[in-house]
C-alpha cells in the first residue's frame, strides 16, 4: 500500500532564507505522481507543485522546487526566499498510476513558521 | 467565483443528529472527492465520484457515512447518527481527467462539531 511520511512536525525559518520540507514515500508502482499542497490557517488546500515519477528534471514553480530522489523515494519541497505568508501547513501527497481513479494520499504534514 | 464551494462552512450539531454537507465542484470537472481532516493531520480520503458514479467508497468510515452525486454535478455527504468522533473538517475536491497527474482543487471545507 502506498504511504507518505513527513517526519518534521514543525519547521522554523527566518524571512528570506530557504527551507526544505522532507517527504518520503513508499510504492511498488513504477508510475506515480507526487504533489505538495499548502494549507494556511484559513483551511483551503492550495496546490504548489507536481513531480511525475518519470520526469527527468526536478519540478520548479516560482520559489518552490521539488528535490526528487527516486532511488531514495524522497520528494522534498524546497522553498527559497521564505516570506511571512509562507507560514502554513504543508502536505506531501502521492497518487499511483494504477490507481489513477483514486484520490491523493496525504502525509501528516509539516507546520512551517516564518519569522521576520 | 468558479472554484469548489462547500456549504455549510460550519455546522454544530448534537450527538445522534444527522448532518449533510454539499459540495459544488468546478463546473467542467468530472471527478469529485471527499476527504476528512482532523486537527493536526493530513486529509484522509473517504470516497470519490466520476460523473455520477461512485467509484470508490470502501474508505467511508462507517455505514453512517454516505455520499451522492445524483446528476454528476454537485455532491452531498451525509453522516447519520453523528458521534463526537465525527468532529472534523470535511473537504471536497474536484479534478478533470483520468490521468494520475491531475491536481485536485479543494474547497474551503465544512467544519463539523458534534456536541
Amino acid at each position: 500500500a502506498q504511504k507518505i511520511t513527513q517526519t518534521q512536525p514543525g519547521m522554523f525559518v527566518q524571512e528570506k532564507e530557504a527551507v526544505t520540507l522532507d517527504c518520503t514515500y513508499d510504492t511498488s508502482d513504477p508510475s506515480y505522481g507526487l504533489f505538495w499542497y499548502k494549507q494556511p490557517s484559513s483551511g483551503e488546500m492550495i496546490f504548489l507543485i507536481y513531480q511525475g515519477s518519470y520526469d527527468q528534471q526536478n519540478a520548479t514553480e516560482g520559489r518552490y522546487s521539488l528535490n526528487f530522489q527516486k532511488a531514495r523515494k524522497s520528494a522534498n519541497l524546497v522553498i527559497s526566499a521564505s516570506q511571512l505568508g509562507d507560514s502554513a501547513m504543508y502536505f506531501c501527497a502521492m497518487r499511483e498510476a494504477n490507481q489513477a481513479g483514486t484520490a491523493l494520499i496525504f502525509g501528516k504534514g509539516t507546520t512551517l513558521s516564518v519569522s521576520s | 467565483d468558479t472554484g469548489v464551494s462547500q456549504d455549510p462552512r460550519h455546522k454544530i450539531t448534537k450527538r445522534g443528529q444527522n448532518v449533510t454537507f454539499r459540495c459544488d465542484p468546478i463546473s467542467e470537472h468530472n471527478r469529485l472527492y471527499w476527504y476528512r481532516q482532523t486537527l493536526g493531520q493530513g486529509p484522509e480520503f473517504l470516497t470519490y465520484f466520476q460523473n455520477e458514479a461512485q467509484l470508490e467508497k470502501s474508505r467511508l468510515l462507517s455505514d453512517r457515512f454516505s455520499a451522492e452525486r445524483p446528476k454528476g454535478s454537485f455532491s452531498t455527504l451525509e453522516i447519520q447518527r453523528t458521534e463526537q468522533g465525527d468532529s472534523a473538517m470535511y473537504l471536497c475536491a474536484s479534478s478533470l481527467g483520468a490521468g494520475f497527474t491531475g491536481e485536485l482543487f479543494f474547497g474551503e471545507g465544512s467544519r463539523l462539531t458534534v456536541l
